[in-house]
């Protein structure tokens, strides 16, 4: 089974400022995918990244990166120039093939104008 | 091009009442998925099908919840005789299926339950 930690409940940043989510996850499969989701205060969950385990290139989204380290099986998101619209809960998720996604358990992100 | 739509958006119930969700993929997606979020929780999982197939459930899913997805595109979750605990927020999302690998999931509103 998969267990997916986000040890950081609330996290603020002033606007313009870049800010680090954390994640830790684990689980028994080899080959997986890793997601980050946002929840803005309207609670439709929005895709923000998303990383093939496999590859080594962390994947980038214009302001939104990620840095995957699999050996420690750590998956962060970095949100450079944050900006007010960034405001949501954040989800990190793993998942594999046609398999549930398991959420963790999220971090408030509120920016500072 | 529409996102995955669920109907009713609020559904207020009193316990022992039976109710409905509705949930519209997007166009063409063949996976469709419930989970079940409780406030400051992450989701969780409930139900998947592929096409009209219900592939997996979770244990949460207990003999009061059922799920169908009748000819492959939108999809039902009943909830008989309602409990104070099934008030959550109930999303649906929708995936297309590409081969190996795990395909993108996309989420629909949501419906908000509160059982009184």
């Amino acid at each position: 089974a998969q267990t997916v930690t986000q040890s950081q409940p609330e996290m603020s940043v002033q606007e313009a400022e870049t800010v680090t989510l954390s994640c830790t996850y684990d689980t028994s499969e080899s080959d997986y995918y890793l997601f980050w989701y946002k929840q803005p205060p309207s609670r439709q969950m929005i895709l923000v990244i998303r990383q093939e385990a496999y590859k080594q290139q962390n994947a980038t989204e214009n302001r939104f990166s990620v840095n995957f380290q699999k050996a420690a099986k750590s998956f962060s998101l970095k949100i450079s120039d944050s900006q007010l619209g960034d405001a949501a809960m954040y989800f990190c998720a793993p998942g594999r093939g046609a398999q549930k996604l398991v959420f963790g358990q999220g971090t408030r992100l509120t920016i500072n104008p | 091009d529409t996102g995955v739509s669920q109907d009713p958006r609020h559904k207020i119930t009193k316990r022992g009442q039976n109710v409905t969700f509705r949930c519209d993929p997007i166009s063409e997606h063949n996976r469709l998925y419930w989970y079940r979020q409780t406030l400051g929780q992450g989701p969780e999982f409930l139900t998947y099908f592929q096409n009209e197939a219900q592939l997996e459930k979770s244990r949460l899913l207990s003999d009061r919840f059922s799920a169908e997805r009748p000819k492959g595109s939108f999809s039902t979750l009943e909830i008989q005789r309602t409990e104070q605990g099934d008030s959550a927020m109930y999303l649906c999302a929708s995936s297309l299926a590409r081969g190996h690998g795990t395909d993108t999931q996309y989420f629909g509103p949501g419906t908000r339950l509160t059982v009184l």
